[in-house]
C-alpha cells in the first residue's frame, strides 16, 4: 500500500470553480511531486517541491497552482479549468538525494472538468 | 538525448508461461532504471530499480529485470505469470545531467500493457 495519500479520489468541477487536490506523505521525504496522467499515457511531471520550495514548473498554465505548507503535505489549487484538465493527478515523493531515489506515487485523484 | 522505448504496447501471456517486458533506454551517463506498474484505475507502484551493482534485479510480487549495459536493455520478467498480474508496466530512466533540479525528472517509457490469461 502506497504512503502517499491523495484526497479526494474523485472531483468533478465546472469551468469557473474553484477546487483543491490535497496529498500527505509521512516518509520524512523532502521533494514532493505533481504528475498529471491521461488514460494509458506515461504521466507527465508538472511540479517538484524540494525542501518546500518550487524548483521545477514544466511550463503548466496558470490555472493549476501548487502549495506546500509543510514537509508533508502538497496542494494543488485549481481554477478556471478546461475540458481538457479532465485527467488523474498523481502526487508522489521521494528522498532527496543525488543517488538513484525512488519517487513513490499515491493512488491519484480523477478529475473531471465539466 | 535521453529516451526510454518499450517497441511492445501489449503483451499477451498465459497463466503460468514466463512473461518478459521489454524496455531500452538511451543516456548520457550512467542509467538509473525503475519499472513501475498500474493496476487498472490505480496510481502508479513502484517494482524496482537499478543503481548500481548485480546486473539482476529482483523486485516486488516476484519480478525481476536484467540491465544488460552493451544492450542497453532493462527488460522485465517473471518465472510465472499470474492473471494478477495483468496491468500496464511503465519503464523509466533516470536524467543524471546536472542541471539544478533535473536529476529528479524520470524519463518514461511509453508503457507496456500486460495481459496474462487463464
Amino acid at each position: 500500500d502506497t504512503e502517499v495519500t491523495q484526497t479526494p479520489k474523485h472531483l468533478v468541477m465546472g469551468m469557473t470553480n474553484k477546487k483543491s487536490l490535497k496529498c500527505e506523505q509521512h516518509m520524512g521525504h523532502r521533494a514532493m511531486y505533481w504528475y498529471k496522467q491521461k488514460a494509458k499515457k506515461p504521466p507527465e511531471l508538472m511540479f517538484v517541491y524540494s525542501y518546500e520550495k518550487l524548483s521545477i514548473n514544466e511550463s503548466v498554465p496558470s490555472r493549476f497552482s501548487p502549495e506546500c505548507p509543510n514537509s508533508s503535505l502538497l496542494n494543488l489549487h485549481l481554477h478556471a479549468l478546461q475540458p481538457e484538465d479532465s485527467a488523474l493527478y498523481l502526487c508522489a515523493s521521494s528522498q532527496e538525494s543525488v543517488s538513484g531515489n525512488t519517487i513513490y506515487f499515491g493512488e491519484g485523484s480523477w478529475l473531471t472538468v465539466v | 538525448a535521453q529516451s526510454v522505448a518499450q517497441p511492445e504496447d501489449q503483451v499477451n501471456v498465459a497463466e503460468g508461461n514466463p512473461l518478459t517486458v521489454k524496455c531500452t533506454y538511451s543516456v548520457s551517463g550512467n542509467p538509473y532504471l525503475f519499472w513501475y506498474v498500474q493496476y487498472p484505475n490505480r496510481g502508479l507502484q513502484f517494482l524496482l530499480k537499478y543503481i548500481t551493482g548485480d546486473n539482476l534485479v529482483k523486485g516486488s510480487y516476484g519480478f525481476e529485470a536484467e540491465f544488460n549495459k552493451s544492450q542497453t536493455s532493462f527488460h522485465l520478467k517473471k518465472p510465472s505469470a499470474l492473471v494478477s498480474d495483468s496491468a500496464l508496466y511503465f519503464c523509466a530512466v533516470r536524467d543524471m545531467r546536472l542541471a539544478a533540479g533535473n536529476n529528479r525528472k524520470l524519463i518514461w517509457g511509453l508503457g507496456t500493457s500486460l495481459a496474462v490469461n487463464p
